[in-house]
């Protein structure tokens, strides 16, 4: 899976919007764009996906550059709840074989300022 | 509600003591995994299974094994505990990697394990 580049840290204010950025400039056509986060002493969760078009949830939206090279989460409204450690993570569904696991970089360490 | 379940959550054993760490799981998929997490290293891949009697090494498989007898229990088995195997463990279950997106993983709460 090719690789992605996160921000160490970001810090924003209670119920303010945040974008997080996801550099992946060596994406191939067929890679999924995922974002998982994990919350304090708790295992990582699914935030969102997506492949080409921007993608909205309850939880988050996703934009994806034209170009594909990068990615952005945005929290609409952060609340205390949203500090966490967010994960861009690539996966190709052609790529069987391998460990079918998700490959976790550092992620990126979201503070909440109340 | 779907739930992975983790047991023990805590545990402190010594070096060659072998323990057991369970991993349930009640959506029936598929694809089980373990993984360890350490400051500094990430989340990594120990062990995955595909289904049923199907195991396979993840990234750092060394000291550990596992099995899958039952599609929803995949416990992690570590014969002779070392301290360097003193991790924060968690188990994961979804959809295998060659199915549709979204891979979807689920993630147990975590066991955290101290190896003296």
């Amino acid at each position: 899976d090719a690789k992605t580049t996160q921000p160490n840290s970001m810090e924003s204010n209670e119920e303010e919007p945040v974008h997080l950025p996801c550099n992946h400039s060596t994406i191939s056509g067929t890679d999924y764009i995922h974002w998982y986060r994990q919350l304090p002493s708790q295992g990582p969760e699914y935030v969102i996906h997506g492949l080409t078009s921007n993608v909205n949830n309850r939880m988050a939206s996703l934009a994806i550059a034209e170009d594909r090279k990068s990615s952005t989460l945005i929290l609409h409204r952060a609340t205390l709840r949203d500090a966490a450690v967010y994960y861009c993570i690539l996966r190709d569904p052609r790529s069987g074989g391998g460990a079918d696991g998700l490959t976790f970089g550092k992620g990126t360490h979201l503070i909440i300022q109340p | 509600e779907a739930q992975v379940t983790q047991n023990p959550r805590y545990l402190i054993t010594v070096t060659g003591k072998k323990l057991t760490v369970t991993c349930s799981q009640n959506m029936n998929h598929e694809y089980m995994s373990w993984y360890r997490q350490d400051p500094g290293l990430g989340l990594r891949q120990i062990y995955y299974s595909m289904n049923v009697e199907v195991t396979d090494k993840g990234d750092v498989p060394e000291g550990y094994k596992v099995s899958r007898k039952e599609k929803r229990n995949f416990p992690l088995i570590l014969e002779s505990p070392s301290p360097n195997q003193t991790s924060l463990y968690f188990c994961a279950t979804g959809t295998s990697g060659r199915a549709p997106p979204p891979y979807e993983q689920y993630f147990g709460p975590g066991t955290r394990l101290t190896v003296t």
